[in-house]
């Protein structure tokens, strides 16, 4: 299967400060990524598809100027979260398919905290 | 709105004891139901992916079935190491391809 990085896989940062967070395919262009945010023994919640050389599409309730995406390659996209809070913190998520297609391959994930 | 509701939410088997996950899902389209792995502290591994109704697919002690409502994934003889939380997720025929709508889970515990 297709290899996606995420980097790093944990951070801890002081409320207040940005964070930002990579997610990388590593043999393969996407053009399309997403970002799942996931609560302790609770399932991925879609935040944001991230397309290549244009704005992030955001889901419901997700706060774009909080958590903002840029995807600046076909191998690259990244998640800042801006002005962090403790109820920021949690596990993030990044995915992304091959040549379009419906197979997602997920990062290894960042434990964000907030202190 | 799409929904995927796995049952049970946690399962502890004791090795070499067979058992079936859950997922019912109700979906505008079906583009796919994708069955995924994940261990604690890690990312989702893709186990399996379904596109219609009747299909089945097989990898070591795992296999995953697909009707129209609902989506079953056996494990035959379960081991230790098989311990993980087992994800179901379906994407709509209608939105972007990749993007997933998962379900909570399911818990599995293989005691030796």
């Amino acid at each position: 299967g297709a290899v996606v990085s995420q980097h790093p896989s944990r951070v801890i940062c002081k409320s207040g400060t940005s964070v930002k967070i990579e997610c990388r395919s590593l043999d393969f262009q996407a053009t399309t990524m997403f970002w799942y945010r996931q609560f302790p023994k609770k399932s991925l919640m879609l935040m944001a598809t991230s397309n290549e050389g244009s704005k992030a599409t955001y889901e419901q309730g997700v706060e774009k100027d909080k958590f903002l995406i840029n995807h600046a390659s076909l191998t690259l996209s990244t998640l800042t979260v801006t002005s962090a809070h403790p109820e920021d913190s949690s596990f993030y998520i990044c995915s992304a398919t091959l040549r379009g297609g419906a197979e997602a391959f997920f990062g290894q994930g960042t434990r964000l905290t907030v202190v | 709105e799409d929904q995927v509701t796995q049952s049970p939410e946690a399962l502890r088997l004791q090795e070499g004891e067979s058992s079936s996950l859950n997922c019912s899902y109700t979906v505008s389209g079906l583009r796919g139901l994708f069955w995924y792995r994940q261990d604690p502290g890690k990312g989702p591994e893709f186990l399996f992916t379904l596109y219609s109704a009747g299909e089945e697919k097989e990898k070591e002690r795992l296999k995953a079935t697909l009707t129209k409502k609902e989506s079953f994934l056996h494990i035959t003889a379960p081991k230790p190491e098989d311990s993980a939380t087992y994800l179901c997720a379906v994407q709509a025929s209608n939105t972007n391809a990749g993007k997933s709508t998962f379900g909570d889970g399911t818990t599995l515990t293989v005691k030796p």
